[in-house]
């Protein structure tokens, strides 16, 4: 069935060290992406999308990347700051469907 | 301010009492959503409404229900809470669908249910 995986529960970087999030799908069909954060006490917040005809997109110190071939993505932070410290989460939309799937987070630790 | 706003933040409750969670959001949304979240699950959607009298199930309906009379409201219904529905609730809305936009989430309601 469709699912949304996470490699790693936990990361932990130095400030100012760039920060990898990777995340597994494994429905195929899917044409929609996002990353989201969580910090504590909040609930999520979009930090970046990306649609299946795209291979990577760029935001403010972040970048998402898409390896359809691979069924991987990936949230890239530049030069990570201690705000940056949060769960975040993959989510996979589109097929053609309504609903959103969501994988466990990775729990990102700024080391300062 | 563009937000979605949840009632109550925090609910002890008893097995058995039927309780209500409020959603409203201010964007003109037609999609809304509700997910509960649990440690090392992520988010798992109850509930989703395309827009005024449309909602379907997500992957964890069982033992919740949803009503969508206005397109600003969403109320979450736990008819027969158990203690197995304490988690960490969101509602989130979005414009014509997750497919297709970014949704925005409440801050979030913590129930436990005793």
């Amino acid at each position: 069935g469709e699912s949304v995986g996470l490699h790693l529960p936990t990361l932990s970087v130095q400030e100012g060290d760039n920060s990898i999030i990777n995340c597994a799908y494994s429905n195929s069909a899917s044409d929609y992406f996002i990353w989201y954060k969580q910090e504590s006490g909040k609930g999520p917040q979009f930090i970046i999308d990306i649609r299946s005809n795209m291979d990577k997109r760029q935001g403010q110190r972040v970048t998402v990347l898409l390896n359809k071939t691979v069924k991987h993505l990936s949230l890239q932070i530049a030069a990570t700051q201690p705000g940056d410290s949060a769960v975040y989460f993959c989510a996979e939309g589109g097929s053609g469907g309504f609903k959103t799937i969501f994988g466990a987070g990775t729990r990102l630790f700024v080391k300062a | 301010e563009a937000q979605v706003t949840q009632n109550p933040r925090y609910l002890i409750t008893v097995t058995g009492k039927k309780l209500t969670v409020t959603c409203s959001q201010n964007m003109n949304h037609e999609y809304m959503s509700w997910y509960r979240q649990d440690p090392g699950l992520g988010l798992r959607q109850i509930y989703y409404s395309m827009n005024v009298e449309v909602t379907d199930k997500g992957d964890v309906p069982e033992g919740y229900k949803v009503s969508r009379k206005e397109k600003r409201n969403f109320p979450l219904i736990l008819e027969s809470p158990s203690p197995n529905q304490t988690s960490l609730y969101f509602c989130a809305s979005s414009l014509p669908g997750p497919g297709t936009d970014t949704q925005y989430f409440g801050p979030g309601t913590r129930l436990t249910v005793l």
